[in-house]
């Protein structure tokens, strides 16, 4: 079975940094691309960041560029999303997911971040 | 940055009933359209990609038609597990965007 379970959400203050993992099974990681897609409480899906199947290659929406970056262990079958320079406006639940012929499918349970004082 | 806008916000029926959902992208994006269910507290369930193709394990009531900036998701018989919010999602453009979501609730 695919499984894609996030976790290393939390409070955080603003302006502090955080990371986030996502341990995958049940398929052959290296050979897929990721996402890390958000959603803040009560609101809509949004992107946030990709990465190719080696890592040699990453984007990020427009609205955290510069402050997260997207990375990953092929021999631990994990992605991480390392968020810096943290603001309330990032307050979400973060899910990832794999690129199914491009789609997001599956998606992980998500993990919760609050950003506040 | 193509947006995605979802019609009704909220769609009240009955179980049994045929739902219609609605897509517009704000310029094409040829079929490369998704729509996507989320259930209270769980992550989003891929349903139906390049418009009109279900996602492994999906329930042939589920269908999807559309192209180029106009697209619909069909459920011909509501069960009484379909009742959720549905996203649709662009893969033409970078960055991918999603709607804002109709909320499918049990009149």
């Amino acid at each position: 079975e695919v499984q894609l379970v996030e976790s290393g959400g939390g409070l955080v203050q603003p302006g502090g940094s955080l990371r986030l993992s996502c341990a995958a099974s049940g398929f052959t990681f290296s050979s897929y691309w990721m996402h890390w897609v958000r959603q803040a409480p009560g609101k809509g899906l949004v992107w946030v960041s990709r990465i190719n199947s080696d890592g040699s290659s990453t984007s990020y929406a427009d609205s955290v560029k510069g402050r997260f970056t997207i990375s990953r262990d092929n021999a631990k079958n994990t992605l991480y999303l390392q968020m810096n320079s943290l603001r309330a406006e990032d307050t979400a639940v973060y899910y990832c997911a794999r690129d199914y012929i491009s789609w997001f499918d599956p998606w992980g349970q998500g993990t919760l971040v609050t950003v506040s004082s | 940055e193509i947006v995605l806008t979802q019609s009704p916000a909220t769609l009240s029926l009955s179980p049994g009933e045929r739902a219609t959902l609605s897509c517009r992208a704000s310029q094409s994006v040829s079929s490369y359209l998704a729509w996507y269910q989320q259930k209270p507290g769980q992550a989003p369930r891929l349903l139906i990609y390049d418009a009109s193709n279900r996602a492994t394990g999906i329930p042939a009531r589920f269908s999807g038609s559309g192209s180029g900036t106009d697209f619909t998701l069909t459920i011909s018989s509501l069960e009484p597990e379909d009742f959720a919010v549905y996203y649709c999602q662009q893969r033409s453009n970078w960055p991918k965007t999603f709607g804002q979501g109709t909320k499918l609730e049990i009149k």
